[in-house]
């Protein structure tokens, strides 16, 4: 069982970013997802949650109105898309796994990608 | 419901037991989750539910606690766990991490 992460990289402030996570040796649809980022010598923040279905999400205040959350059953794939992306957004992000149905801790994490906000 | 770690730090002898603290600043039952971060790794579960060992966590782990006051211990400190903690509640939208409790040797 992983959870494995991508799309990280340096992006303008303003500017937009896709991240991807994608489990293996289990399925998108019974699982909830979590993304939790780490700023550069800070703490765990956690930052957004899909629901196993889709038809739940959770934002972080933080990050409310500029990320989105979504799911794509025929690539077994979920997305955090960034959009109005500010230099304190700059951080590590995690995937996490976590129960179906929402609050709930994380057992798998991904292995993070950085995503830095700078011009 | 903000979660408060102490100490921020706290220096053990390897084999020597580490009692690290968390509080939550409202009730939260025994929805929380205990993690170990080593640098430059993604965090690991240890417990959650307050008390139980997530799979392949060794028995030197045990968390205890309920309401707004927890703890986790660690006996017989070995090499790789001096690390960073984290206490993470569940019981209510948003989740949220204490600061963390560097463990050092």
């Amino acid at each position: 069982v992983q959870v494995v992460e991508s799309g990280g990289g340096v992006v303008p402030p303003g500017k937009s970013l896709r991240l991807s996570c994608s489990p293996f040796g289990f399925d998108l649809d019974t699982f909830g997802f979590h993304w939790v980022r780490q700023a550069p010598g800070m703490g765990l923040e956690w930052v957004a949650f899909v629901r196993y279905d889709g038809a739940l999400k959770k934002y972080a205040d933080s990050v409310k109105g500029r990320f989105t959350v979504s799911r794509d059953e025929s690539k077994n794939t979920t997305y955090l898309h960034m959009s109005s992306l500010r230099p304190e957004d700059t951080a590590v992000y995690y995937c996490a796994r976590g129960l179906w149905f929402g609050e709930s801790h994380f057992d798998y994490w991904g292995q993070g990608t950085l995503v830095t906000v700078s011009s | 419901i903000v979660m408060t770690q102490s100490p921020p730090s706290l220096a053990v002898s390897p084999g020597a037991r580490a009692t690290l603290s968390c509080r939550a600043s409202q009730a939260i039952s025994r929805n929380l989750a205990w993690y170990q971060q080593r640098p430059g790794q993604a965090p690991r579960l240890l417990i959650y539910a307050a008390s139980t060992r997530a799979t392949d966590i060794p028995a030197r782990f045990s968390g205890s606690g309920s309401g707004t006051e927890f703890t986790l211990t660690i006996t017989s400190l070995q090499p790789e766990d001096f690390a960073l903690y984290y206490c993470q509640q569940y019981n209510g939208w948003p989740l949220t991490f204490g600061q963390g409790t560097r463990l050092e040797i």
